[in-house]
């Protein structure tokens, strides 16, 4: 079945201690990506990669960090996470075109104390 | 940068009557994509729309690309309470592959 993972899907933590929440997809797409969701501000993408040892910022990657070094696994690295990064995390692939639906993971419902 | 504003920001509407949420880009689009999300879960793909002037349906669902290709529309006629959920409408332009922008989405409650 073509998916992408999430894990985990639930964690809390607290104030400064490292964290990396993990993304995997089957579907050998090019283009992965996570966003962040809160209420009222929809979706907003956080690091993305076009492929293979390629990333880049999206709108908000402050206090965040990725890295693509296999092209199916693009984990999200929190170095000293904050309450402020409270959020709900979606990572998404797709084929590289920009015309290609992305395909999204369960999401990570991630509490910092 | 690009920015996809969306309206509103909540409807409620009865079992049966009709529903519609509005996308508005600042920039020219190349494509627009929408998305639902029901509760608890994650965004699912519905549709792109490509050209000016575009019209798709999808059974009681009808989505237009505004003929300037800065805004787009999703129409639900009838609605049941299976279309509960959150519409995000993503906007791309051409030259910048890296991504879609996400308007803040509609959240849809049907009330039976």
């Amino acid at each position: 079945e073509a998916q992408v993972t999430q894990n985990p899907r639930y964690l809390i933590t607290v104030t400064g201690k490292k964290l990396t929440v993990t993304c995997s997809q089957n579907m050998n797409h090019e283009y992965m990506s996570w966003y962040r969701q809160d209420p009222g501000l929809g979706l907003r993408q956080i690091y993305y990669s076009m492929n293979v040892e390629v990333t880049d910022k999206g709108d908000v990657p402050e206090g965040y960090k990725v890295s693509r070094k296999e092209k199916r696994n693009f984990p999200l690295i929190l170095e000293s996470p904050s309450p402020n990064q409270t959020s709900l995390y979606f990572c998404a692939s797709r084929q590289i075109a920009l015309y290609n639906e992305q395909f999204f993971g369960p999401g990570t419902r991630l509490t910092v104390l | 940068g690009q920015q996809v504003m969306q309206i509103p920001q909540y409807q409620h509407v009865q079992e049966g009557e009709d529903f519609t949420t509005y996308c508005n880009s600042s920039t020219t689009l190349s494509n627009i994509q929408w998305y639902k999300q029901r509760p608890g879960g994650h965004p699912v793909f519905l549709i792109q729309l490509v050209k000016s002037g575009e019209v798709k349906k999808q059974k009681r669902l009808t989505f237009q690309f505004g003929e300037a290709k800065k805004n787009s529309s999703l129409h639900i006629t009838a609605t049941q309470t299976t279309d509960v959920g959150t519409y995000f409408c993503a906007g791309g332009t051409s030259g910048s592959a890296r991504q879609l922008t996400f308007g803040s989405g509609t959240q849809l409650t049907v009330l039976p």
